[in-house]
């Protein structure tokens, strides 16, 4: 069964330093996507950053980018220049093509710190 | 373009009550998913549906839940006979494609029930 594994439950940053969450994986599914999203107070879920796993170059969005280590089945967050609005709950989720359901870890707590 | 919508946002409901939580896909999609986040975890998956059509409900607790997606109006999560461990924030997303090629799920706003 696949999992994903958020082994930290809170990390904190300076405004405007960078900062970088940890996402690991267990599959043996060879095609399969991989994102971060962010949840605010408000719980909304918003798409940060998506990832082809047959695609080797790591995905970047402005501020965010992400080190993709499919051997490794490691897929970590870095978030630079940190701003107060990146304060959020942060999940990584997973998802075989072909199937339907996004798997998520269990998140991590990003406080920024002015 | 609307988004996904769910309501209500916020709904309260006293142990053995009924909770209906209802969410209207994007325009143009029609597969829904509704997925349950309990305090402090992530989203997990509860059922798939199509208009009239439960592809999957292998996520969802055997009593009590019922999810349906008629061919008009929205979809309806329905939890019988609630009980605080029912508290939880409940997500549905859409999308409009085969679910046998990717394609991504919009997430609506959620809806946060209490059980008191």
């Amino acid at each position: 069964a696949q999992t994903v594994t958020q082994s930290q439950p809170e990390m904190s940053v300076q405004e405007a330093e960078t900062v970088t969450l940890s996402c690991t994986y267990d599959t043996s599914e060879s095609d399969y996507y991989l994102f971060w999203y962010k949840q605010p107070p408000s719980r909304q879920m918003i798409l940060v950053i998506r990832q082809e796993a047959y695609k080797q170059q790591n995905a970047t969005e402005n501020r965010f980018s992400v080190n993709f280590q499919k051997a490794a089945k490691s897929f970590s967050l870095k978030i630079s220049d940190s701003q107060l609005g990146d304060a959020a709950m942060y999940f990584c989720a997973y998802f075989t093509s072909g199937t339907y359901k996004y798997i998520f870890g269990t998140g991590t707590r990003l406080k920024v710190l002015a | 373009n609307a988004g996904v919508m769910q309501n209500p946002r916020h709904l309260v409901r006293r142990r053995g009550q009924e909770a209906r939580l209802r969410c209207s896909p994007m325009k143009g999609h029609s597969h829904v998913y509704w997925y349950r986040q309990l305090p402090e975890e992530g989203l997990k998956f509860m059922v798939y549906l199509q208009k009239e059509n439960i592809i999957d409900e292998s996520g969802m607790p055997k009593e009590r839940f019922s999810a349906e997606f008629p061919k008009e109006g929205p979809s309806i999560l329905r939890i019988q006979q609630v009980v605080r461990g029912d508290s939880a924030a409940y997500f549905c997303a859409s999308s409009p494609k085969s679910r046998f090629s990717y394609n991504e799920q919009f997430f609506g706003p959620g809806t946060r029930l209490t059980v008191l």
